[in-house]
């Protein structure tokens, strides 16, 4: 089975900082990953996904995130946050067969001061 | 504009009296959807899986006499919670399978029960 670890619970950063939401995953087989994020009272709202190829992964907000397999990692970027970034975020995996099963972690809150 | 559309979005009602959420696909026909639970400050949990004109499959630990679902149209999904109690106050999303693309997720519910 797969499963998901978000170490940090909440990440506080000062706006215009760079921030990074740490993800690692665990499975026996090939995985799909994913982050995505839920504002207050909302629904989930995928940022960004990684099937295959390049493991650099573009995503919407500028935010970028990048798979790495030996390390079991798929870390979330921004190189500049603003006020309006604040929210939960969660990553999330997927056997590579479809994306029925998500698993997701705990989810870190990003605090994004000014 | 939201694709996945989902009602209320914040009810509040009695302890024994069953409620009522709906989860309506607005650009897919959807033959599966899914409903999460969340609890405060925690992750999304899958309760079950809902399938168009047929059972839900429930996932364990789920008591699917308490956590009633129907699927009888490709649009729209249905989770009934009977007899709630305070317990069973929590956030309820639901998300649409679109075959090769990733789930989209309604807003959520927030459910309090007095």
């Amino acid at each position: 089975a797969q499963s998901v670890t978000q170490l940090d619970s909440q990440v506080p950063v000062f706006e215009e900082a760079p921030v990074e939401l740490r993800c690692n995953y665990s499975s026996s087989v090939s995985v799909y990953l994913f982050w995505y994020v839920q504002y207050p009272n909302q629904g989930l709202q995928l940022l960004l996904k990684y099937l295959s190829g390049s493991t650099l992964v573009k995503g919407i907000n500028g935010f970028e995130a990048e798979f790495n397999k030996s390390q079991t990692s798929f870390h979330l970027r921004k190189p500049s946050v603003h006020i309006s970034d604040t929210a939960e975020y969660f990553c999330a995996v997927t056997l590579n067969t479809g994306f029925q099963k998500l698993v997701f972690g705990t989810g870190t809150r990003l605090l994004v001061s000014p | 504009g939201a694709v996945v559309s989902q009602h209320p979005s914040w009810v509040i009602c009695k302890s024994g009296t069953s409620v009522k959420i709906e989860c309506r696909s607005l650009d897919f026909q959807a033959t599966t959807m899914f409903w999460y639970r969340q609890f405060p400050k925690q992750s999304l949990m899958l309760m079950a899986t809902s399938n168009e004109g047929s059972k839900a499959t429930y996932e364990q630990g789920v008591e699917k006499d308490k956590f009633l679902i129907n699927h009888a149209s490709l649009t729209l999904s249905t989770l009934t919670v009977t007899s709630a109690h305070p317990e069973d106050s929590s956030f309820y999303i639901c998300s649409v399978d679109r075959g090769d693309q990733p789930q989209h997720f309604g807003d959520g519910t927030r459910l309090s029960i007095l």
